[in-house]
């Protein structure tokens, strides 16, 4: 089994709509947690750290659940410029481990 | 700039042959790690350094891969042998420290085809 499991899309949504990705980990003793954004041929970027009371960042917000061991991001008022793969990231003693990512499209 | 940088940025080479990356971490962190990416897939892990040490290896898929990192800094992954199954973009990331919730910051790859 994945460490990590995500959907991997594609999410196709207009400008403006709300969508949210989910993902789930296997290992309980997870330490911490991150959403990550990749563009094409880009490297990985942090978009946010998931903490358990959830936290939210401008049209962005991140939601852990430990005892269902689930992690989710909502993005709000969706812009063409969101459009890229997220990543799902958990650390496990010292490692980072990375969901295949789900990606969003955007459209006009 | 004060990312991590990787060289080359692509490297094409024949099945058989030996090949090195490099990886340049922000200065100060001591945490290092190599991932491979495949297209379509999210960053696998290969190797994590905490200062000069392999701290844990377990990743690397066998022994024609071996990373070192001799002074702390820079580290280099070595491939012996290469397949062609060993395409993939390589990424190097660092860390302030191995643990906790920091983040871990990637640089941009080196694209490695083995024909």
């Amino acid at each position: 089994r994945k460490e990590v499991e995500q959907d991997p899309g594609p999410f196709n949504v207009p400008e403006g709509a709300t969508v949210a990705f989910n993902c789930t980990y296997s290992n309980s003793a997870s330490q911490s947690f991150f959403w990550y954004r990749q563009d094409c041929r880009k490297e990985p970027k942090l978009l946010m750290s998931v903490y358990s009371s959830g936290n939210e960042d401008g049209r962005f917000t991140a939601q852990l659940n430990r005892a269902s061991q689930y992690i989710s991001l909502l993005i709000r008022d969706s812009k063409l410029s969101d459009s890229a793969t997220y990543l799902c990231v958990v650390m496990n003693f010292n490692k980072f481990y990375f969901g295949s990512g789900t990606k969003l499209n955007v459209k006009p | 700039g004060a990312g991590v940088s990787q060289t080359p940025s692509n490297k094409v080479t024949e099945k058989g042959k030996y090949v090195e990356l490099r990886c340049d971490p922000i200065s100060g962190h001591t945490a290092l790690y190599w991932y491979r990416q495949s297209l379509g897939q999210g960053p696998e892990f290969l190797i994590y350094f905490q200062g000069t040490g392999a701290a844990d290896d377990s990743g690397l898929p066998n022994d024609r891969f071996f990373a070192v990192r001799p002074e702390g800094s820079v580290s280099t992954l070595k491939i012996q042998r290469t397949e062609r199954g060993d395409s993939a973009v390589y990424l190097c990331a660092s860390s302030p420290e191995g643990t906790g919730s920091t983040e871990a910051f990637f640089g941009q790859g080196t694209r490695l085809t083995v024909v």
